[in-house]
């Protein structure tokens, strides 16, 4: 039973660029959430996709912008990069409701 | 901004010794829960307590939950090298499907 899955594992860009994160779940999960982690701090929530619709939404810009697609994997995009969204990109998927399963992440280094 | 705050923001120990580390949040909540992270990886789920629980046990693991506080707290039992991580509570606020995380709280458990 294959967990969650997030591609790629790094990566580095450039300022100004833009970037594309994906994300597939844990069978049987509809739910997919991702999570921003700065260094040394908590991860934040970014968004929630469910039926393939963005359910809620933290407090990010509109930089920030995400997909789910029928098999419920997700992409989370970025767009404008700032020096300030290097961090670690979380994906969480679940049910509905419940307790979330986590990928390893992908590390962004913005340049 | 986060949820919760963890208490204390790092901790060291001799292995053998338990650990406590405390959990605080803001607003009322489904359920509380407790993550662990490696070395700036995925997180790992701990342990869930909903609200209308007061102490759940799992392994060497006790988790508290005080709602008219808004507090909990994770005891770790005869701690050992390999527990070194972050520990992270989790809120679900009963107004959302969303997590809101802690700042985390850095273990350090020396052999």
């Amino acid at each position: 039973d294959a967990g969650v899955t997030q591609s790629p594992t790094h990566l580095i860009k450039t300022r100004g660029q833009q970037v594309t994160l994906r994300c597939s779940p844990k069978s049987g999960h509809d739910t997919v959430s991702w999570y921003q982690q700065a260094l040394g701090q908590g991860p934040q929530f970014i968004f929630q996709y469910y039926e393939e619709e963005e359910r809620q939404r933290g407090n990010f810009p509109d930089r920030f912008s995400g997909h789910q697609f029928p098999n419920y994997s997700s992409e989370l995009n970025v767009n404008a990069l700032l020096l300030g969204d290097s961090a670690l990109y979380l994906c969480a998927s679940s049910l509905v409701t419940g307790r979330y399963t986590f990928g390893s992440g992908t590390r962004l280094t913005v340049v | 901004s986060q949820q919760g705050e963890e208490d204390p923001q790092a901790l060291s120990i001799q292995e053998g010794e338990n650990a406590t580390m405390n959990c605080s949040y803001k607003t009322s909540i489904n359920n509380l829960q407790w993550y662990r992270q490696n070395s700036g990886r995925g997180l790992v789920h701990l342990i869930l307590i909903r609200s209308n629980e007061r102490e759940k046990h799992s392994g060497r693991l006790r988790v508290t939950l005080d709602t008219s506080k808004k507090s909990s707290s994770l005891l770790i039992t005869a701690s050992r090298a390999a527990d070194t991580a972050s520990y992270f509570c989790a809120t679900e606020p009963n107004t959302g499907n969303q997590f809101y995380f802690g700042t985390g709280t850095s273990l350090t458990v020396i052999p």
